[in-house]
């Protein structure tokens, strides 16, 4: 099974809310990764982690917050969103560090209002 | 700074022809090079890895190849078909000493095979 999983597939939220995005894998994999893709564009990285430790951010905006609780699970907590973050948020996985195939989840469509 | 760069922006062919996606990377220092299809508003789907010391990989009608000195890729698709229209995004894992797995990607090449 190579599945990455997301939700919500969309979301439409105020610049004022509170919402998080949620991607799951059971591979086994210790690597993941958020990426941001705006529309005609390739995906951008955002944060990484690897063995439940955040190890890069791509120098982020404090409105995004990710959060590893275990080893399947990474949230993206969003917070005082603008509406130029309206984008596709994509999750991938791999097996861990040294190399090896990401595998990547459907996306959540996000819309800021 | 590293790059990857993705020639042609563009591509129509009609169903049938075989045809070349070419991807091209400023640093030879890499882990290894990733090929993906991005079908409109959805996620990325693998194509193909191929590792930094491989030269090519094949998986059905499609074959990648590695020219590190060179710093080229260039994916061949066999026999195109209309299913095959997509995005098709190159990406380079460089080698950054961390091995986090960083993807840099080229900016893709959307592709048309009409019946």
């Amino acid at each position: 099974d190579t599945e990455v999983t997301q939700t919500p597939k969309h979301l439409v939220m105020g610049m004022t809310n509170k919402k998080s995005l949620k991607c799951e894998q059971h591979m086994g994999h210790r690597a993941m990764y958020w990426y941001k893709q705006k529309a005609k564009k390739p995906p951008e990285l955002m944060f990484v982690y690897s063995y439940e430790k955040l190890s890069i951010n791509e120098s982020v905006p404090s409105r995004f917050s990710p959060e590893c609780p275990n080893s399947s699970l990474l949230n993206l907590h969003l917070h005082a969103l603008q509406p130029e973050d309206s984008a596709l948020y994509l999750c991938a996985s791999r097996l861990g560090q040294g190399g090896g195939e990401q595998f990547f989840g459907p996306g959540t469509r996000l819309t800021v209002l | 700074k590293q790059e990857v760069t993705q020639i042609p922006a563009a591509l129509s062919v009609p169903e049938g022809e075989n045809l070349v996606l070419n991807c091209s990377f400023t640093d030879s220092a890499i882990y290894n090079l990733q090929w993906f299809r991005q079908d409109p508003g959805k996620g990325l789907t693998s194509l193909l890895l191929i590792q930094s010391s491989q030269r090519e990989q094949t998986s059905g009608r499609l074959n990648a190849s590695l020219d590190k000195s060179s710093g080229r890729s260039t994916l061949y698709i066999a026999a195109s078909q209309p299913g095959d229209s997509a995005t098709y995004l190159c990406a380079v894992d460089f080698d950054g000493g961390t091995s986090y797995g960083k993807l840099t990607f080229g900016q893709g090449t959307i592709l048309t095979v009409h019946p």
